[in-house]
Order: structure tokens, then sequence, then C-alpha cells
């Protein structure tokens, strides 16, 4: 069954600790996006890859890092430089020129 | 840079009432146009897209949306909602800019149908 998964659903972290979130596709998809999801703000984009061992800053990124060691992952880290970590966050892929993102169920962050 | 504008933020319509959405963006070259809707603790599921061709597209559950391109609008729209529609709606643009790709979402739409 293809599809995204984002675990886990909902993850607590205390202020200053670093956290990853991971995202596995098996879509065979080559371009793979993290979104963060806040309430009057929609969907505002963090990181985004296009190929493996290759991804470009979003609208977002200060506070995140990611990698993209292998075509199937790609694990978005909210640094404690982040300031204001608590969101939802939405992993994507896509084939890049043509295809449709398809998105994960997403993971809820709170950091207190 | 791309960017998407979904000028309502909250709409309150009561059942069997006609539905329209607006969303602007803003880039000059070609573009790929995407309905998005979230409904209550669910997944983003993609309502409707538009590639090329036929600048009116048909969508799942009844939605369609008009690609206009001297108004750089992508407007969604339902003749009869339901009260299942209830929902958050996200227009999105996918472009290629400095020859990456990116997925750039408006801020969204809450829709409110009223029994």
């Amino acid at each position: 069954d293809g599809g995204i998964t984002q675990s886990p659903k909902y993850l607590f972290r205390k202020e200053g600790q670093n956290v990853t979130l991971s995202c596995e596709q098996n879509l065979n998809h080559d371009a793979m996006y993290w979104y963060r999801q806040d309430p009057g703000q929609g969907l505002r984009l963090i990181y985004y890859s296009q190929i493996v061992n290759d991804f470009q800053k979003g609208d977002i990124a200060e506070g995140y890092s990611v990698s993209r060691e292998k075509k199937e992952s790609f694990p978005l880290t909210v640094t404690s430089a982040q300031k204001n970590p608590t969101a939802f966050y939405l992993c994507a892929s896509s084939i890049p020129g043509t295809s449709i993102p398809y998105f994960g169920p997403g993971t809820r962050l709170t950091v207190t | 840079a791309q960017s998407v504008s979904q000028h309502n933020h909250h709409v309150i319509l009561s059942e069997a009432a006609s539905l329209e959405l607006g969303c602007n963006y803003s880039y000059g070259g070609t573009v790929n146009l995407f309905w998005y809707v979230q409904y209550p603790g669910q997944h983003l599921q993609l309502l409707l897209k538009y590639f090329s061709g036929d600048p009116l597209v048909k969508g799942i559950k009844g939605f369609e949306a008009e690609f206009i391109k001297s108004k750089f609008s992508f407007n969604l729209r339902k003749p009869s909602v339901q009260w299942s529609d209830t929902a958050e709606y996200f227009c999105a643009v996918n472009a290629r800019d400095f020859g990456n790709e990116k997925l750039t979402f408006g801020t969204g739409t809450r829709l409110t149908i009223i029994p």
C-alpha cells in the first residue's frame, strides 16, 4: 500500500531540545517537502528536496534542518533555535514537473 | 517567487447555497494549480488540479474550478453545498523557480455549512 508515513502523530518536547520528525514515502517520488501549518496562516514551506543529497530552503527555514540521504526519507529536525516550534508539520512528496503532491498525515509537535 | 492569495478567511453558508472561493496567484511563468481540502481531523486531500488544456476543471464531490490566466485566478466553485463540505480549503501553486519546483499554498479558507 503506497503512501507517506509520518511518525509519531503527536510529539512533546521541552524547550531547548532538538527534535527530529520522520517522513517516509514508498511512492518512488523524487521530490519531497516539509510544511508547517498554523491556524490562519495556511501551509508554509520549510524545506524541499528535488533529488537525493540536495535540498533547498523554503520560506521559513530558520531554526530547521533536513537531510536527504535516501530517496524515500526526508527527516526534519526542529532545533532549539526555532523560536516558535509548536505547530502541525506536514510532509509531502511528488514527481517533479508533472505530478500531484501527496501529503502525509502530519505530526503535531508541542514544545513547552 | 510565487505567492498565493485567498481573500476569504472564513465563509459561512447554508446548505444548498452556491459557493465560490477566491484564489489569486502571482507568478509570470507556467504554473500547475491545485485545490486541497482538509476535513476536521483528516489529511489534506486533493480536490482538483489544473495542468493545461480546458481551463474549467472538475474535481471530486461536485467541485470545479476555472483557471483565468489573464486574472491569475483559480477560483473554486460548487453549485450547491452540503453540510459535509464543512472543511478548510487551500489553493496551491506549483511553479518552477530558478530551476527548482516549489509548491506554495494560500492561507486557506475555512468553510462552515449550516444545516
